[in-house]
């Protein structure tokens, strides 16, 4: 498809599991952006990927969450030993380009985690 | 370091009348831009309007205006002509040379 791809749409764990979410960008997209949204609050940034490289990572809460992204294409964000706290939409967005030439973001539908 | 700030919660508006969303910065970048995002309640975000730093005028997408104050760091949003469909929440957001960051988001209802 045409627009950011994120997976899975929705995920339930039990606390203390791993989950790892996905996103694809869109094609030729070099800046990816991880957001997490708790219910009825706003946007925390968590991490931005310019290619494959992280030039900010300050947004990552705890040595729990870590994320990666292969060239400019798919990254995934990984939770290790959820917790219920984790429980949030995690949307990704993507760019054109990053920095100050940074146009309209383009948003993935998100992935909803739940963790009991 | 980047700081967004709207300080509506929540607002209400007419049909038909025109609101204006607030927000606040604060950034150290030199060259930034400045967004404004939709959220209805579907959860997509909405791009709606952008803003360079170094843009001399006002954007303008449709109904939506950006009122750009550099001296003030403030860039608000105004819709014209409120329709039921713009009851949402409405992000304000930065750009710098690395992250964008949102603000907290101000929930605006429009009353028939």
């Amino acid at each position: 498809g045409a627009g950011v791809s994120q997976s899975p749409s929705n995920k339930v764990t039990e606390k203390g599991k791993d989950v790892e979410l996905r996103c694809d960008p869109i094609s030729g997209h070099t800046a990816l952006y991880w957001y997490r949204q708790r219910l009825g609050q706003g946007l925390e940034f968590l991490i931005y990927f310019q290619g494959n490289s992280a030039p900010d990572k300050s947004g990552l809460p705890s040595d729990r969450f870590s994320a990666e992204r292969t060239g400019e294409s798919v990254s995934t964000l990984t939770i290790q030993r959820t917790q219920q706290e984790d429980s949030a939409v995690y949307l990704c967005a993507s760019s054109l380009v990053g920095g100050t030439a940074t146009g309209e973001l383009f948003f993935g539908e998100g992935s909803r985690l739940t963790v009991l | 370091a980047q700081k967004i700030t709207q300080t509506q919660p929540g607002m209400f508006v007419q049909e038909k009348e025109a609101v204006t969303l607030d927000c606040t910065y604060d950034t150290s970048d030199p060259s930034y831009g400045l967004f404004w995002y939709k959220q209805p309640s579907s959860g997509e975000m909405i791009f709606l309007i952008y803003q360079g730093s170094y843009d001399q005028q006002n954007a303008t997408e449709g109904r939506y205006s950006l009122n750009f104050q550099k001296a003030r760091k403030s860039a608000n949003l105004v819709i014209s002509a409120s329709q039921l469909g713009d009851s949402a929440m409405y992000f304000c957001a930065s750009g710098g040379y690395q992250k964008v960051t949102f603000g907290t988001g101000t929930k605006l209802q429009v009353i028939p």
